[in-house]
């Protein structure tokens, strides 16, 4: 059982839809994080929250709005999106932000 | 701009047979040097954490160390559960909190 749990595994869905992605960690960390990794692409980095508040936004696009309502919990909220935003998205959490990370086992999302 | 390198790209190895990973690395003020092993559709998972040159850490088949400039991944005597993606990710002092990796090396060992 991983420490760092995403919901849903996999998803599937329309450009027109809005869905969301939850993402909790059960290690008391401060820090967390939302990245995204495209096939033969290293791993981006989206966002970063600590301490709840949101100190990282890699110039994402709007149609990803992320929440952080308290330091275990992490969503992505996802809105009119584009077939090249499949991908796998993987939420991560840190004691610190200069420290290991350790990842949920991700969500495949695909849009169609 | 900091910015990690992994190569090979891809490696495949008979049981046994063991050989290096490598993780080229440019950083401003190094904070962390972090190694990770993904399989297919699963999550990173944490192996290292290397912070000053000169350091090794060492897990079953692994060993990590680090210089200035890089980073080796050694792998003795592989088995076929070694099998995975190994990425290398920094944490460099103008980019606090902020993991870069790089694109990751395959590593396949053939029984």
């Amino acid at each position: 059982e991983t420490g760092v749990t995403q919901t849903p595994r996999h998803l599937v869905m329309g450009m027109t839809n809005k869905k969301s992605l939850k993402c909790e960690q059960h290690l008391g960390h401060n820090a967390m994080y939302w990245y995204k990794q495209s096939a033969k692409k290293p791993l981006e980095l989206m966002f970063v929250y600590n301490f709840k508040e949101q100190t990282e936004n890699n110039s994402v696009p709007s149609r990803f709005s992320p929440e952080c309502p308290n330091s275990s919990h992490l969503f992505l909220h996802l809105h009119t999106l584009q077939p090249e935003d499949s991908a796998l998205y993987l939420c991560a959490s840190s004691q610190e932000r200069n420290t290991e990370a350790f990842f949920g086992q991700g969500t495949r999302l695909t849009v169609v | 701009e900091d910015q990690v390198t992994q190569s090979p790209e891809a490696l495949r190895l008979q049981e046994g047979e063991s050989s290096s990973l490598n993780c080229s690395y440019t950083v401003s003020g190094l904070r962390g040097l972090f190694w990770y092993r993904q399989d297919p559709g699963k999550g990173p998972e944490f192996l290292f954490t290397l912070y000053s040159a000169g350091e090794e850490k060492e897990k079953e088949r692994l060993k990590a160390t680090l210089t200035k400039k890089e980073s080796f991944l050694h792998i003795t005597a592989p088995k076929p559960e070694d099998s995975a993606t190994y990425l290398c990710a920094v944490v460099g002092s103008s980019n606090t909190g902020k993991l870069i990796f790089g694109q990751g090396t395959t590593l396949q060992v053939k029984p």
